[in-house]
């Protein structure tokens, strides 16, 4: 099973859609969690960290259930510059490790269209 | 903010020679550099994770003798594919994070094709 799962789209949208992205981690002990944006033959760039308390930065709100361990990404009001490939990010610490290091979902591609 | 420049951001290179590709740390130090390969429509795979002044530590399936990283100081590491095939084709991206631990900053990335 990989250490995150997320539907990898594509979601076609039109302009000033909401839009909502899911992703499921496996491993309980997971210590932060990210959502990047990759647009195309690009580095990923972080969009915004994720936390227990939901966290909302603009048009984007992020949601943790560490329960149930689900990350979710909602862009409200789609713009065409949200077009690209979202990926929902875990920082974990791997056994017998003193740091942490990312585990990066597949992605799930965004197009925006006028 | 903290920035890393990878080069070559593009290479294409014959079947059977090798390719290196630089990280630099340009305004921190990078204790821990991380290698990762992105085929299309796939997410990042992490290559091998290396601490400054270590050998790098490779994750299962990953050939050490073919993809050889250094690490000799806390600004610059580098990966050099040897001996490359057209299956190698990818794009590459490092990760650094700071000696603090404070976060993780990627290059830009390269695009190696193998022809």
């Amino acid at each position: 099973r990989k250490e995150v799962e997320q539907d990898p789209g594509p979601f076609n949208v039109p302009e000033g859609a909401t839009v909502a992205f899911n992703c499921t981690y496996s491993n309980s002990a997971s210590q932060s969690f990210f959502w990047y944006r990759q647009d195309c033959r690009k580095e990923p760039k972080l969009l915004m960290s994720v936390y227990s308390s939901g966290n909302e930065d603009g048009r984007f709100t992020a949601q943790l259930n560490r329960a149930s361990q689900y990350i979710s990404l909602l862009i409200r009001d789609s713009k065409l510059s949200d077009s690209a490939t979202y990926l929902c990010v875990v920082n974990m610490q791997p056994r017998g490790s003193t740091l942490g290091r990312l585990y990066f979902g597949r992605g799930t591609q965004l197009t925006v269209w006028p | 903010g903290a920035v890393v420049s990878q080069h070559p951001s593009r290479v294409i290179c014959k079947s059977g020679t090798s390719v290196k590709i630089e990280c630099r740390s340009l305004d921190f130090q990078a204790t821990t550099m991380f290698w990762y390969r992105q085929f299309p429509k796939k997410s990042l795979m992490l290559m091998a994770t290396s601490n400054e002044g270590s050998k790098a530590t490779y994750e299962q399936g990953v050939e050490k003798d073919k993809f050889l990283i250094n690490h000799a100081s806390l600004t610059l590491s580098t990966l050099t594919v040897t001996s490359a095939h057209p299956e190698d084709s990818s794009f590459y991206i490092c990760s650094a994070r700071a000696t603090d631990a404070s976060g993780y900053t990627f290059g830009s990335g390269t695009r190696l094709t193998v022809v």
